[in-house]
């Protein structure tokens, strides 16, 4: 079953403006990452922050986390019309992911256009 | 480098007629495999998962089944599709002691 929520399911943007998108969970974690899927495609992995981790950076996204609040937001920087996609939160869940498992917990998403 | 292949990339199917989508990784060995399907502006739901040659792990009871019969191969079957299987659906695959999961392109399937 889904555990990982992101809001808002859509956003609509301006080229230039910066996109926020959050994501909740429920259990602990050892991770949570974040993924990418243009329009009828596949997920691409954007970027991976760990339980002890509280702030990521990678190129324009910068990706935050609090355990105490089980919450993740995504920050888009400086967006293009390129970056208009469906962005999906997931979650490895320790206790499910005992042996190599591996199996991620996944959201909703997030429906992102940037309009030029 | 690893890559995964999916196919066919589109399938218009009957209802009541087989299904059978193939999964390829190149690249790896012993890769953990997945199916996932995704209904239209969904998020994912595993299907089946698999850590091994023959070990097929369903998350969802339906009347799709899964089989891995080589270590880089998983195939998504079913004998009698039905309205509620058209989807998109996903393979992917990780390895133990990698985090983050591969996706393939996705194999786009519509029940008529």
């Amino acid at each position: 079953s889904q555990q990982g929520e992101e809001d808002p399911q859509a956003l609509s943007i301006q080229e230039g403006e910066n996109a926020t998108m959050n994501c909740s969970y429920k259990t602990s974690i050892n991770n949570l990452q974040w993924y990418r899927q243009n329009s009828g495609r596949g997920l691409v992995h954007l970027i991976l922050i760990r339980s002890n981790e509280r702030e990521k950076h990678s190129g324009r996204l910068r990706v935050t986390l609090d355990t105490s609040k089980k919450s993740s937001s995504l920050l888009i920087t400086a967006s293009r019309a390129a970056d208009t996609a469906s962005y999906f939160c997931a979650t490895d869940d320790p206790q499910v992911n005992a042996g190599n498992n591996r199996k991620l917990i996944w959201g909703l998403g997030t429906s992102l256009a940037v309009n030029p | 480098s690893q890559t995964i292949h999916q196919w066919p990339a589109t399938l218009v199917q009957p209802v009541g007629s087989p299904l059978s989508l193939e999964c390829t990784v190149e690249g790896t060995s012993n890769p953990n495999l997945y199916w996932y399907r995704q209904a239209a502006g969904r998020g994912l739901q595993l299907l089946f998962y698999s850590v091994g040659i023959g070990q097929i792990s369903s998350e969802v009871p339906q009347n799709l089944s899964a089989s891995r019969p080589q270590d880089r191969q998983f195939i998504l079957s079913s004998k009698k599709l039905l309205l509620s299987d058209s989807g998109f659906y996903l393979c992917a695959w990780t390895r133990v002691g990698l985090e983050t999961q591969y996706f393939g392109p996705g194999t786009r399937l519509l029940v008529l």
